[in-house]
């Protein structure tokens, strides 16, 4: 099966700097990567996505790249604001549309 | 429109009790899951299903069974729990969209077994 690893697992930024979150798949098959934040006691969110034919994707402050050929998609928040804080997922889906999810990144921002 | 519901948001087990966990979505999607969460590992997949009718083993099944009542439901169940089955427990939904699928995540279901 797939097997999702990101990095890192804790992450802390000033406010204004950016965060840069990394992962890794293995399924070549994969075709979809999501990314998740889950504010505490909540569920995850989607905030940004990216397919197979696609290596960029921005949305205001949040931009995601995928390089196919390592296997490797990263997140990136420029100009972080204290309400990102926050646990980041990132995913991985095949078009069996089974998705795993990496371990997580707790980012604090310090005011 | 609720999007995704589950039942109930807290429960507390004695091992070797059962329980059921209920979701129920209003999307029309064909695709549900459930998963658990722990400190550290993430999300892990325990059942998912495609569509009415069909569930498949995802990355943790052992203890668990799943039921696809209608494209609406998808329960889980514990026929005896143990204490290493105590965690957050999130249900999904999946939209396909360009023959990938975008979840729908409940607001989760914490389970404590003692």
């Amino acid at each position: 099966g797939e097997n999702v690893e990101q990095h890192p697992s804790t992450l802390s930024v000033q406010e204004g700097d950016s965060a840069v979150i990394k992962c890794t798949y293995s399924d070549s098959a994969s075709n979809y990567f999501p990314w998740y934040k889950q504010e505490l006691g909540k569920r995850p969110q989607l905030i940004i996505d990216i397919r197979s034919n696609v290596g960029e994707k921005k949305d205001q402050r949040i931009a995601v790249t995928l390089n196919k050929t390592a296997k490797h998609f990263s997140l990136h928040i420029t100009e972080t604001q204290p309400e990102d804080s926050a646990v980041y997922f990132c995913a991985a889906s095949n078009p069996g549309n089974q998705f795993y999810f990496g371990t997580g990144t707790s980012l604090t921002v310090i005011p | 429109n609720a999007g995704v519901t589950q039942t109930p948001k807290f429960q507390v087990l004695k091992t070797g009790q059962s329980m059921t966990l209920q979701c129920a979505q209003d999307m029309n999607h064909n695709s549900m899951y459930w998963y658990r969460q722990d400190p550290g590992m993430g999300l892990r997949l325990i059942y998912y299903s495609a569509s009415e009718g069909t569930t498949d083993k995802g990355e943790v099944p052992n203890g668990y069974n799943v039921s696809r009542l209608n494209k609406r439901e998808f329960s889980l169940r514990l026929e005896s729990a143990a204490p290493s089955q105590t965690s957050v427990y999130f249900c999904a939904s999946g939209r396909e969209v360009e023959n990938t699928g975008e979840l729908f995540f409940g607001e989760g279901s914490r389970l404590t077994v003692l």
